[in-house]
């Protein structure tokens, strides 16, 4: 079945490391967006990209940085400047930018103690 | 700027009753709108969509109505269930001559349904 994988499923991180969350589609799709999940905040976008080797920043990309090598894979490297990181990371992916056909992965819950 | 205001939660509701999730929108454009649903420990699923004014969405009981006049589109269903417990998102994409842009949502709604 096609989808999105997002692993680990629980990540627990000391203070100051840098952390890389895993995100892989096998849906063929040009687009791909991580998201951050606070409670009480909703989804806030942290970095897209539309195709490979291209990526933007969203609306709250300081601290974090990505890279897209490949169209299946868009991992997402929490790094220590990132002021509180403890929080749910969403990966999805669509067609292409912006359509209608989001999918969404399970999810990787991050502490960071 | 382009955002959605939904009803703060969390709702309660027994089971059967009709529920309504309130969600208005501000964009500069013609947008398309979403509602998404999240179970818990879980990803977002598409629940139900509609692209243009007056378009009725509906997907596993769920309706909601796209109101242009009032920048509106509230989720409703007429008998919730124990399964429905979940957190419900409005999200809304631009349309530019075509093209998409990305998905802005709302902070979410968390709905459970009482036995």
């Amino acid at each position: 079945d096609g989808g999105i994988t997002q692993s680990p499923k629980y990540l627990f991180r000391k203070e100051g490391q840098n952390v890389t969350l895993s995100c892989e589609q096998n849906l063929n799709h040009d687009a791909m967006y991580w998201y951050r999940q606070d409670p009480g905040q909703g989804l806030r976008l942290i970095y897209y990209s539309q195709i490979v080797n291209d990526f933007q920043k969203g609306d709250i990309a300081e601290g974090y940085s990505v890279s897209r090598e490949k169209k299946e894979s868009f991992p997402l490297t929490v790094t220590s400047a990132q002021k509180n990181p403890t929080a749910f990371y969403l990966c999805a992916s669509s067609p292409q930018i912006g359509s209608y056909g989001y999918t969404f992965g399970s999810g990787t819950r991050l502490t960071v103690v | 700027g382009d955002s959605v205001t939904q009803m703060e939660g969390p709702v309660t509701l027994s089971e059967e009753a009709f529920l309504t999730i309130n969600c208005t929108y501000t964009a500069t454009g013609y947008p398309s709108l979403f509602w998404y649903v999240q179970y818990p420990g879980e990803g977002l699923q598409l629940l139900l969509k509609a692209t243009k004014a007056d378009d009725k969405g509906s997907n596993k009981g769920f309706e909601a109505t796209y109101r242009k006049e009032t920048t509106s589109f509230h989720l409703e269903k007429g008998s919730v269930q124990v399964s429905d417990s979940a957190v419900y998102f409005c999200a809304l994409t631009l349309n530019y001559g075509g093209s998409q842009g990305n998905l802005i949502f709302g902070k979410g709604t968390k709905l459970s349904v009482k036995p």
